[in-house]
């Protein structure tokens, strides 16, 4: 079946260091990744996406890399700040009707 | 910036009562999503709609949801009974081209 899952629940990084988040998926068919940051009480907010004929994309600092032959993304953060911290979601995007099929989520706290 | 907004920020509601949740796209944007996460745990897809009709909705849709597109603007969601299970987080979405925007959510809580 369709799945998008997330191999670390939480993350904890001090201020400064490069934050990498993981994700996997197992639809192939997927075309199309994204990356949303969810703070508290809040709804999901678009950071970066990347699209299945990519392997790589950057943004402002932050990095998407896309693995297609494990089913792999990964989220890098340059130079984490304390507003970095929040619930990080990768979601996958297939079919017709490109709903979102989502993990489970990896909350990122940053350590001043 | 165009945001997606949704309103009320939180509802509460009895058990059996029907609720409305609203919300109000990018203007420019043609398919519409609504998305739900229970305390703790991922985001569910509900239902997408496009050219004013549903276009894909999944298990969790039943006979007791519906949405719809009154006036051009605003896209809402109803719950015509609601039970206890139905307390989350409702989200609505939008895209113009591939990426989903995402509202604030609304809150609901069915005691």
């Amino acid at each position: 079946g369709e799945s998008v899952g997330l191999h670390l629940p939480t993350l904890s990084v001090q201020e400064g260091d490069n934050s990498i988040i993981n994700c996997a998926y197992s639809n192939s068919a997927s075309d199309y990744f994204i990356w949303y940051k969810q703070e508290s009480g809040k709804g999901p907010q678009f950071i970066i996406d990347i699209r299945s004929n990519m392997d790589k994309r950057q943004g402002q600092r932050v990095t998407v890399l896309l693995n297609k032959t494990v089913k792999h993304l990964s989220l890098q953060i340059a130079a984490t700040q304390p507003g970095d911290s929040a619930v990080y979601f990768c979601a996958e995007n297939a079919g017709n009707n490109r709903k979102l099929i989502w993990g489970l989520g990896t909350s990122l706290g940053v350590n001043p | 910036e165009p945001e997606v907004t949704q309103t009320p920020s939180h509802q509460v509601t009895q058990m059996g009562q029907e609720v409305i949740l609203r919300c109000v796209p990018i203007s420019n944007h043609l398919y519409f999503y609504w998305y739900r996460q229970i305390l703790g745990q991922k985001v569910e897809f509900l239902v997408s709609f496009y050219n004013n009709e549903i276009s894909e909705k999944s298990e969790i849709f039943d006979d007791q949801f519906s949405v719809e597109r009154p006036d051009g603007s605003n896209f809402t969601l109803k719950i015509r009974s609601t039970k206890l299970e139905d307390s989350a987080m409702y989200f609505c979405a939008c895209r113009g081209q591939e990426t989903q925007y995402f509202g604030p959510g609304t809150r609901l809580l069915v005691l």
